[in-house]
């Protein structure tokens, strides 16, 4: 399928390696925090989410670290696998004005080397 | 599978023509959203639908209208197709209409190419 976001930041692991990929969000309102993993042809695929209330979730190999003194959310993947290639995007929810409206950052692409 | 339908799959069209993308949302969920994402650029809002009324909108162009049907299914019409229109564009849908923690779950899209 056709790549998405052909100039997006890239990182590249190994196999097994544990991988951390950032993101800076913009409005210190925002309430809710998503990370979305989009495979080359699909939608995005949701894999975990966090609350302002909270500064760590984790998942099955996941886990969402956020720092909302500066704005910072991670995602950090351990034991990466060659199927968690994909372009990763995290969305925040300013929640303004009572509206569902995600603002999702540029993507960073994980590229998983055997 | 998010759950989310989206048909086509694939559309090829010239400029200046309408083409009208539909979405069936999850069962259960009462509300649609549409992004766009160009090639160049991330996941863009441009509409939500909840329950069949228009709930809030993004940077959607006048050119672009929604609608959300009684069984709610959703579809976008886009008119006066330009080059630049030529994107993926993507249907998601949550349960509630305005839950700071409503999961939105995306569709497969639709690549609109406008030649």
């Amino acid at each position: 399928g056709e790549s998405v976001g052909l100039h997006l930041p890239t990182l590249s692991v190994q196999e097994g390696d544990n991988s951390i990929i950032n993101c800076a969000y913009s409005n210190s309102a925002s309430d809710y925090f998503i990370w979305y993993k989009q495979e080359s042809g699909k939608g995005p695929q949701f894999i975990i989410d966090i609350r302002s209330n909270m500064d760590k979730r984790q998942g099955q190999r996941v886990t969402v670290l956020l720092n909302k003194t500066v704005k910072h959310l991670s995602l950090q993947i351990a034991a990466t696998q060659p199927g968690d290639s994909a372009v990763y995007f995290c969305a925040e929810n300013p929640f303004s004005g009572g509206y569902n409206k995600l603002i999702f950052g540029a993507g960073t692409r994980l590229a998983v080397h055997p | 599978d998010s759950g989310v339908t989206q048909t086509p799959k694939h559309l090829i069209t010239a400029t200046g023509q309408r083409v009208t993308l539909r979405c069936s949302p999850r069962s259960g969920d009462l509300s649609v959203y549409w992004y766009q994402q160009s090639l160049d650029q991330g996941l863009q809002f441009l509409i939500q639908y909840y329950n069949g009324e228009e709930r809030a909108k993004g940077n959607i162009l006048e050119r672009f209208s929604a609608q959300q049907f009684p069984d709610l299914h959703s579809e976008l019409n886009l008119s006066s197709l330009e080059l630049g229109d030529s994107a993926l564009y993507f249907c998601a849908s949550s349960v509630g209409p305005a839950g700071a923690t409503d999961t939105q779950y995306f569709g497969p899209g639709t690549r609109l190419t406008v030649l």
